[in-house]
């Protein structure tokens, strides 16, 4: 069936490090990528985006990273702050579906000080 | 500013009523989605909306109503007929029309609690 998941629920980084978010996909064709960050109590915030034709693209201390091979998609963050300490949500949109946004189950972030 | 607006952000509902949960977006956007938060756990569509007058279901309708009369407005309606209400219930809206795909806004959540 279609999915969007993730294979890690929680991520535990030290501040200063890196942090590498997993996403995984089933349906081939899914053809735009969202990942979100969810504070506490908010509703979730825009983080970058991604089209199916880049398999690469660079934000402020943030990197997506597209595998269509595998269907895999991954955030990247540059020296983790505290501020970035949240659940992390990827997010399929496919012009073939009304727009309808098919999210994964998260993954939290916990930056250690 | 331009955003959404979900009110109240806290609900208390009492078993077997029927509560109405408010959105409100003034970025003119033609879509507008629904979703339900359990907590540790993803996004499950509700309903959307594509258009004035029109919506359709989402993965976890049942015991869940809409309208759509205006564009910047969305409401929600939990029934009596949703078992399991208490949730964070989350209003999106995005700019339709476009091929690639887009980015959706969210409101802040309405926390509903079964009392």
């Amino acid at each position: 069936g279609e999915s969007v998941g993730l294979h890690l629920p929680t991520l535990s980084v030290q501040e200063g490090d890196n942090s590498i978010i997993n996403c995984a996909y089933s349906n081939s064709a899914s053809d735009y990528f969202i990942w979100y960050k969810q504070e506490s109590g908010k509703g979730p915030q825009f983080i970058i985006d991604i089209r199916s034709n880049m398999d690469k693209r660079q934000g402020q201390r943030v990197t997506v990273l597209l595998n269509k091979t595998v269907k895999h998609l991954s955030l990247q963050i540059a020296a983790t702050q505290p501020g970035d300490s949240a659940v992390y949500f990827c997010a399929e949109n496919r012009a073939d579906s009304s727009y309808k946004l098919i999210f994964g189950s998260g993954t939290r972030l916990l930056v250690r000080p | 500013d331009g955003g959404i607006t979900q009110s109240p952000k806290y609900l208390f509902r009492k078993e077997g009523q029927n509560v109405t949960l408010s959105c409100e977006q003034n970025l003119n956007h033609d879509a507008m989605y629904w979703y339900r938060q359990d907590p540790g756990q993803g996004l499950r569509l509700i309903y959307y909306s594509q258009i004035v007058n029109d919506f359709q279901k989402g993965d976890i309708a049942e015991g869940y109503s809409v309208s759509r009369e205006k564009k910047e407005s969305f409401p929600l309606t939990v029934t009596s007929a949703q078992k399991n209400p208490t949730a964070f219930y989350l209003c999106a809206s995005s700019i339709r029309g476009q091929l690639d795909g887009t980015e959706a806004f969210f409101g802040q959540g309405t926390r509903l609690t079964v009392v």
